[in-house]
């Protein structure tokens, strides 16, 4: 069975720093593209950031270019997302997903962490 | 960067009824192999996405068939012949063809 568990998320202040954690199992995690996907507290989805397989295609959404930083570590089936420079506006539950593109029956979330920025 | 466009953003439909949200992207999302990368998701309350279709049609298993997926190049549909209960949710489209983007997303509810 494919699980994506997160963690890491918290309440933190305006220029703090989180780092999130996804723990991927049940599938070739290293063959795989992995992306974190965040919502707003009643707001819709929004991508954050993809990692190709072997950790290089990296990208971000604007809004987080040069504050968060995305990571894997393929030999513990790990994916993680440093944030800094936090801001209000990025409160949010955060996603890991696997967001395939190509393949039937392949794709994965996690249940997601909730992630508030505030004073 | 890519942009997609969902309408309606809100969709009350009766229980048996057909409905359609559309999605436009502002760049076509023709890969150089010819495919085509559009997937529609749905979120229930409380839960987290779900992919129903990729690639603009293609039906994950566990799907009912009465969810369809049709468009090419910048516009794409999504059709469900006839709503059930158990469809009410949000729906998104995302693009794949540029990273990823997602639609705003449109909540379906039961008249």
């Amino acid at each position: 069975e494919v699980q994506l568990v997160e963690s890491g998320g918290g309440v933190v202040q305006p220029g703090g720093s989180l780092r999130l954690s996804c723990a991927a199992s049940g599938f070739n995690f290293g063959s795989n593209v992995m992306n974190w996907v965040r919502q707003a507290p009643g707001k819709g989805l929004e991508w954050v950031s993809h990692i190709g397989g072997s950790g290089n295609l990296i990208n971000y959404v604007d809004s987080v270019k040069g504050r968060f930083t995305i990571t894997r570590d393929n030999a513990k089936n790990s994916l993680f997302l440093q944030m800094n420079s936090l801001r209000v506006e990025d409160t949010a539950i955060y996603y890991c997903a696997t967001l395939n593109l190509r393949l039937p029956d392949f794709d994965y979330w996690g249940q997601g962490t909730l992630v508030i920025v505030s004073s | 960067d890519v942009v997609m466009i969902q309408s309606p953003l809100s969709l009350p439909v009766t229980l048996g009824q057909p409905a359609s949200i559309s999605c436009k992207s502002s760049q076509s999302l023709v890969y150089s192999d010819g495919s085509t990368f559009l997937n529609w998701f749905q979120q229930r309350p409380g839960q987290s996405p779900r992919r129903l279709i990729y690639k603009v049609s293609n039906r994950d298993s566990g799907v009912p068939d009465r969810f369809s997926g049709s468009g090419s190049d910048t516009n794409f549909t999504l059709k469900i012949s006839r709503v059930e209960a158990e469809d009410v949710g949000v729906y998104y489209c995302m693009q794949g063809r540029y990273w990823r983007t997602f639609g705003q997303g449109t909540r379906l509810e039961i008249k």
